[in-house]
């Protein structure tokens, strides 16, 4: 079956971090990948998204890497800010079959001042 | 409305009883989702509407969960007979576009927090 595993969390960061959130799935078929994010109080949105090998989606100052050879698609963010706490879930979505994101567990990111 | 909304944003149930959540998609969202998502959890996807048809319903859970979105806008969600292990939030998702050109990019909604006693 298809399945995406996130590292765990909490992810706890200074201002400024470098932030890496690592991210592998497993798919029958040829997926896109999504980055979404939840904010305190909100709905999950989406933040990136890649659809083919060696794709980088960016946005926000995030960045994350269509890697088919290692299954991965880690998200990236150089320097961190407090308004980037939330909790991150990597997604993916065949293109046959059932047209479902398929979602981690999602890691929460906390960044301190 | 801008964007989707759910009702009622938290319920409590007793054991038994049948709840009903509602889902305002986007106006014009041709595709609605219905996940699942427990404590600590990734969303588990439950069902998929394009229009009023509802196209995949594999991902619920038993035969006391019931979705229907008869003029292809709003929908329900309805639990018969809850048990303490629906006790979960429950997204709403919906997406300009229908199956041919599903990109994966969803609208989701604040959700719906069960809790069942």
């Amino acid at each position: 079956g298809n399945s995406v595993t996130q590292m765990e969390g909490p992810v706890t960061l200074s201002e400024e971090a470098f932030l890496t959130i690592n991210c592998t799935y497993t798919a029958t078929g040829y997926p896109s990948l999504f980055w979404y994010v939840q904010y305190p109080g909100e709905g999950l949105q989406l933040l990136l998204k890649a659809t083919k090998a060696d794709d980088k989606g960016s946005n926000k100052g995030f960045e994350a890497t269509y890697r088919k050879e290692t299954t991965s698609f880690h998200l990236e963010k150089g320097s961190v800010q407090v308004s980037d706490s939330a909790v991150y879930f990597c997604a993916l979505i065949l293109r046959t079959g059932r047209r479902a994101l398929t979602f981690g567990s999602g890691t929460r990111l906390q960044v301190q001042p | 409305g801008a964007g989707v909304s759910q009702s009622p944003r938290y319920k409590v149930a007793k054991r038994g009883q049948d709840v009903a959540l509602r889902c305002d998609p986007i106006s014009g969202h041709v595709s609605l989702f219905w996940y699942q998502q427990a404590l600590g959890q990734g969303p588990e996807f439950l069902t998929y509407f394009q229009n009023e048809a509802q196209l995949d319903k594999s991902g619920l859970p038993s035969d006391r969960f019931f979705a229907e979105r008869p003029e292809g806008s709003v929908s329900t969600l309805k639990i018969q007979r809850t048990q303490q292990e629906d006790s979960a939030v429950y997204l709403c998702a919906s997406s300009l576009y229908g199956l041919t050109g599903a990109t994966g990019e969803l609208f989701f909604g604040e959700g719906s927090r069960l809790t069942v006693l």
